[in-house]
């Protein structure tokens, strides 16, 4: 298998649940990202680790917990979220923090919270 | 406040002919500009980048200019085919400082009729 992976693709969660999104890359990259896009709304950066240290956390709230626990694997670990985190929930990699402009994309989680 | 904007949310042109994708952006200190395209269902995808040094830079049918003063850029498909359909996403970054943080438009979907 090659590329970005994701899993689930597909995610319905109520307000109280607990669950976590994966992400796998194959392509030797040191980089990785997670990413929110909501809908009329631009892509939105949410973490990025480099070499599995967190390099960025762009205000995201604290029911979203990331975990990269090597370069290849990457979870966004969600708490207690409300409907208005209903979004594509995307995973990138890339080379490493330098090189982060040659994204390389999973195709998604599709996230609804009731 | 949007920093990479693309007012047309949608464009529709007829196989063959030329589709030119609008993108502007405000922050004077972006030197770095690329182009994703996202079909349904998947990740976006790299297309193609455009250094502020350059004006123009092409690659098969895709063809990206820039316009410095105007902060401006465009996108050009020619010819423009059925597959082409997609949303296509303009981004902007700034290499020369320490965050190469990429800066997403909303996207514009272009529609190409056979």
């Amino acid at each position: 298998e090659t590329g970005v992976t994701q899993t689930p693709r597909h995610l319905v969660m109520g307000m109280t649940n607990k669950k976590s999104l994966k992400c796998e890359q194959h392509l030797g990259h040191n980089a990785m990202y997670w990413y929110k896009q909501s809908a009329k709304k631009p892509l939105e950066l949410m973490f990025v680790y480099n070499f599995k240290e967190q390099t960025e956390n762009n205000s995201v709230p604290s029911r979203f917990s990331p975990e990269c626990p090597n370069s290849s694997h990457l979870f966004l670990h969600l708490h207690t979220l409300q409907p208005e985190d209903s979004a594509l929930y995307l995973c990138a990699s890339s080379q490493d923090w330098a090189k982060n402009e040659k994204l390389f994309f999973g195709s998604g989680t599709q996230l609804s919270v009731l | 406040d949007q920093q990479v904007k693309q007012n047309s949310p949608s464009l529709s042109v007829q196989e063959g002919r030329i589709s030119i994708l609008n993108c502007d952006y405000t922050n004077s200190m972006f030197d770095y500009f690329l182009w994703y395209k996202k079909y349904p269902a998947e990740g976006p995808t790299f297309l193609i980048s455009i250094s502020s040094i350059k004006d123009k830079n092409e690659d098969g049918r895709f063809t990206v200019f820039l316009n410095k003063s105007a902060k401006h850029l465009s996108l050009h498909i020619v010819p423009s085919q059925p597959g082409d359909s997609a949303v296509y996403f303009c981004a902007a970054s700034r290499r020369g400082g320490s965050n190469y943080k990429l800066t997403f438009g909303k996207g514009t979907l272009l529609t190409v009729n056979p």
